[in-house]
């Protein structure tokens, strides 16, 4: 079945620094989703890429989809201590209803 | 998007009792979805909920363990059965709009059973 690998299992960073999280499906994919979830929070949605090669930016964020729709990150610039959380990746096959997450990174800032 | 609640927001419950979580939109939608977040954990799709007819579930979840309820566009329900410390999870709806394919969740509701 579909699987979607998603690494670092965690991160830690300085305030300051820069934050990457990278996602790589099994499968092709029809579009991949991206939440945030907040320590004792719920999976917020940030964004949905469809497009192969698509690079969409959200102020700090930057989110691609690869060209073979296999694969996607996100990259925050200059990490502040809002951003920490779990950041799950969540693709869907063509033809599927199912969702699927990776695993989530979990990133901690340290000010 | 979609406002979505849930109730209860949490509970603690004995095992071998059932309990039932309700997820109420405030609008109608295509789709909602039930999943499974065990602490630390991803998310794990437990069933599609059905408007008017039975679930589709995912493997490893069975509907006596997990029956569901969808009478309308706005509202679901999921019961988890014969509790044991193993439920002790967040319980989640997701919903999805007709707008497009994006997905969004309920505030979910914490179970531990002791």
């Amino acid at each position: 079945g579909q699987q979607v690998m998603q690494i670092p299992q965690y991160q830690h960073v300085q305030e300051g620094e820069d934050f990457t999280t990278y996602c790589n499906s099994s499968t092709t994919l029809s579009n991949i989703q991206w939440y945030k979830q907040r320590p004792g929070g719920h999976p917020v949605f940030l964004i949905q890429l469809v497009k192969s090669g698509e690079v969409k930016k959200q102020k700090r964020l930057t989110f691609q989809f690869g060209e073979a729709k296999k694969n996607s990150s996100l990259h925050i610039t200059a990490t502040q201590t809002t951003d920490v959380g779990t950041y799950f990746c969540a693709g869907r096959q063509g033809g599927s209803e199912k969702l699927v997450f990776g695993k989530g990174t979990k990133l901690t800032v340290n000010p | 998007s979609a406002v979505i609640s849930q109730k209860p927001s949490r509970d603690i419950c004995q095992r071998g009792t059932s309990l039932t979580i309700q997820c109420q939109v405030d609008s109608q939608v295509t789709m909602m979805f039930w999943y499974r977040q065990q602490p630390g954990q991803s998310l794990t799709l437990i069933a599609t909920a059905n408007q008017g007819s039975e679930a589709t579930y995912e493997s490893g979840f069975v509907i006596d363990k997990f029956p569901i309820s969808r009478p309308n566009l706005t509202f679901s329900t999921l019961t988890v059965s014969n509790l044991s410390p193993e439920d002790s999870s967040i319980y989640l709806c997701s919903v999805r709009t007709g707008a497009g394919e994006t997905q969004y969740f309920g505030p979910g509701t914490r179970l531990l059973v002791l």
